[in-house]
C-alpha cells in the first residue's frame, strides 16, 4: 500500500497553545487529503477534506477557525489545532489516496493530549 | 444522513475458526466498500475493498457484497490471535471526485488461542 507519513505521533501541550500536525504522502501525489478525529472507543469522524491549492472543506460542526488546514503542495497537508483545550484531546489521523484512485491510506495518527 | 452500521461486539472466536463480520449501509448511491483493521492505539490498515456484488477473496479474507440488501461482510478463515483487532467497515459514494468515506463504529474481534 501507499506510504503516508504523519508527524508527530504524540504530543502533549498546555491549554491555550496551538499544535501543528503534518501529513505527507511519500510515494505519490495527492490533491486531496482527509483529516479524521477518533475519540476512545469511537469510530473515525471526518473533520475536513484538504484540497491542494484551495480551501479545505469542513464537515458540519467542525470549527474552521479552530482547526486550520493548509495543503500547499501535492505531498503535504497540515492541521493546526489552535488554542487547544482539554476537550480537543483525541487521536487525529490523516489519510490520502493516489491521484485518480479512491483507496485511502492512513497515516500513523497523532495522539494529542491537552493539559 | 448516511449511516454505516456494525455490531460493536465483542466477537469472540477460537483460533482456527471462521470469523464473520457484518455491515449494513443506508446510502443506496454507495459504490465502494472497504474493510479496515485497527489495532488498539494504532491507525486503520486497509484489509479489503470490493466494488461489485459477490465475493472477493484475498488469502484468508473474503469480502462479500450485496447491494440490493445494502450489506457487506468480511470473513476471516483460520482466525489467528494476531487477527484480534477492531474491524471498521467504510462506505464511499464515489460520485464526482468526492472520495469521502463513512465509517461504521467497528466490531471488536477477539481470537482466543
Amino acid at each position: 500500500g501507499a506510504v503516508v507519513s504523519q508527524h508527530p505521533s504524540w504530543v502533549i501541550c498546555k491549554s491555550g497553545t496551538s499544535v501543528k500536525i503534518e501529513c505527507r504522502s511519500l510515494d505519490f501525489q495527492a490533491t486531496t487529503m482527509f483529516w479524521y478525529r477518533q475519540f476512545p472507543k469511537q469510530s473515525l469522524m471526518l473533520m475536513a477534506t484538504s484540497n491542494e491549492g484551495s480551501k479545505a472543506t469542513y464537515e458540519q460542526g467542525v470549527e474552521k477557525d479552530k482547526f486550520l488546514i493548509n495543503h500547499a503542495s501535492l505531498t503535504l497537508s497540515t492541521l493546526t489545532v489552535t488554542s487547544a483545550h482539554p476537550e480537543d484531546s483525541s487521536f487525529y489521523i490523516c489519510s490520502t489516496a493516489p491521484l485518480a484512485k479512491n483507496i485511502q491510506y492512513f497515516g500513523a495518527g497523532t495522539r494529542l493530549s491537552v493539559l | 444522513q448516511k449511516e454505516v452500521e456494525q455490531n460493536s461486539g465483542p466477537l469472540s472466536v477460537p483460533e482456527g475458526a471462521i470469523a464473520s463480520l457484518n455491515c449494513t449501509y443506508s446510502d443506496r448511491g454507495s459504490q465502494s466498500f472497504f474493510w479496515y483493521r485497527q489495532y488498539s492505539g494504532k491507525s486503520p490498515e486497509l484489509i479489503m475493498f470490493i466494488y461489485s456484488n459477490g465475493d472477493k477473496e484475498d488469502g484468508r479474507f473474503t469480502a462479500q457484497l450485496n447491494k440490493a440488501s445494502q450489506y457487506v461482510s468480511l470473513l476471516i478463515r483460520d482466525s489467528q490471535p494476531s487477527d484480534s483487532a477492531t474491524y471498521l467497515c467504510a462506505v464511499q459514494n464515489s460520485g464526482g471526485s468526492n472520495y469521502k468515506l463513512t465509517f461504521g463504529k467497528g466490531t471488536l474481534l477477539t481470537v482466543n488461542p
